[in-house]
């Protein structure tokens, strides 16, 4: 079936350094590809989201990069700081029995150690 | 504040009870969705709604149903409880695209079935 592919699973960086998440995606009509991050104990809140029709986004420390060649999207944060440690997930969209859905990819613990 | 809220953050059913999940939003969303987080697995879609009364299907649904009545409110139903049902369900919402907008998600249910 339709699926993601998240990388890596967990993610270790020291403050200060960039962090990079990539997720791959299956169905090529996919249009719509947002990140989540989930801090401990809350539900995931969206931090940016990316349409087909761009290649890149950018929202200060954070970026979504699109290949839709490729398949692939990922999400690039600069200047990690100790607040950036949570859980990301990435999802693309798909659509089936005629309505949209969002398949999300697995989840990316990064920490950020001072 | 956006606010979608999820009845109870902890809770221990045991096998065969019938279990009841509510959530409730206040930013008059269209779209309302029920999802189960497992480690590895990321977050799966069991079901969701695009209207009142309306009820689909997502990629997990068996040994669950739903019931959206009003606009605001939309229940999750185990109407046996099993062990393998064990997990964090997380409830969300959204406006205009379905599941190509942004959903807001509420803080979650852990749910032990013993």
């Amino acid at each position: 079936g339709e699926n993601v592919e998240q990388h890596p699973s967990t993610l270790s960086v020291q403050e200060g350094d960039s962090a990079v998440i990539k997720c791959t995606y299956s169905d090529s009509a996919s249009n719509y590809f947002p990140w989540y991050k989930q801090e401990l104990g809350k539900g995931p809140q969206l931090i940016i989201d990316i349409r087909s029709n761009v290649g890149e986004k950018k929202d200060q420390r954070i970026a979504v990069t699109l290949n839709k060649t490729a398949k692939h999207f990922s999400l690039h944060i600069t200047e990690t700081q100790p607040e950036d440690s949570a859980v990301y997930f990435c999802a693309a969209s798909l659509f089936s029995g005629g309505y949209n859905k969002l398949i999300f990819g697995a989840g990316t613990r990064l920490a950020v150690h001072p | 504040d956006v606010k979608v809220t999820q009845s109870s953050r902890y809770l221990v059913k045991r096998t065969g009870e019938k279990v009841f999940l509510e959530c409730v939003q206040d930013m008059d969303h269209e779209n309302m969705f029920w999802y189960r987080q497992d480690p590895g697995l990321g977050l799966r879609l069991i079901y969701f709604s695009y209207d009142v009364k309306m009820k689909e299907k997502g990629d997990i649904p068996e040994g669950y149903s739903v019931s959206r009545e009003k606009k605001e409110r939309f229940s999750l139903i185990l109407e046996s409880a099993s062990t393998n049902q064990t997990s964090m369900y997380l409830c969300a919402s959204s406006s205009f695209g379905g599941a190509n907008s942004e959903a807001f998600f509420g803080q979650g249910t852990r749910l032990t079935v013993v």
